[in-house]
């Protein structure tokens, strides 16, 4: 059972830092891309970045390029999101989710979230 | 960059079908993944490749796609079925994915 949980969330001042983490189970993680989608409050999905499963290709959304860093370790089953210079406008849900398969763009699994609140 | 165009909301009684829509220019050219996320709860795919329905999806979720429009439709609505509900691509001009903004489906 394929299984994301994200930690490192919660509350941060504008201008800081924060790394999230996803930790994954039942399924061999390094043949997997992954994602990181946002949610604001009360807002759509916004995606964010994805590295695929080489750990070498990764894309970002405009919105957070040169801010945010995406990265993994295939030895640990670990997703992170390293995010600097945070605004009030990243505060939101922040989901980890896999590809369906090898670097399709197919968002297949989601985790619960995590939540970050960045203040003035 | 590419954008998908949905409806904010759609409204049918039990037991009728639903109808949600996904526009973009030559969207038939991509394929199209659909995800439905409940009040407090984190998305689900439920249609992937325009028209594949993932394990343990019901039957009553189909969808297809054509010229500027995809389409996801949920026959025989239940109230379970209340949700909002997210078309998605991959976008291999920019590599990056794109969501829709999202429809709100009520079940009256």
């Amino acid at each position: 059972q394929v299984q994301l949980v994200e930690s490192g969330g919660g509350a941060v001042q504008s201008g800081r830092s924060l790394r999230l983490s996803c930790e994954t189970s039942g399924f061999r993680f390094a043949s997997y891309g992954m994602y990181w989608v946002r949610q604001a409050p009360g807002k759509g999905l916004e995606w964010l970045a994805v590295i695929w499963d080489d750990g070498i290709d990764k894309y970002y959304a405009d919105s957070v390029k040169g801010r945010f860093t995406i990265s993994r370790d295939n030895s640990k089953n670990t997703l992170y999101l390293q995010m600097d210079g945070l605004g009030g406008e990243d505060t939101g849900v922040y989901y980890c989710a896999r590809d369906f398969g090898q670097d399709t763009g197919i968002i297949d699994s989601w985790g619960q979230g995590a939540l970050v609140a960045v203040s003035s | 960059s590419y954008v998908l165009t949905q409806s904010p909301s759609v409204s049918v009684a039990p037991g009728q079908t639903a109808v949600i829509t996904c526009g973009a220019h030559n969207i038939v050219g991509k394929s199209v993944h659909w995800h439905q996320q409940k009040p407090g709860q984190a998305p689900i795919l439920v249609i992937y490749y325009n028209s594949d329905r993932p394990s343990g999806i019901p039957e009553r979720f189909s969808g297809s796609n054509s010229g500027n429009t995809a389409t996801l439709t949920i026959s025989r609505v239940e109230a379970g079925d209340e949700a909002d509900y997210y078309c998605q691509v991959w976008d291999s001009t920019s590599d990056h994915a794109v969501f829709g903004g999202g429809t709100k489906l009520t079940v009256l």
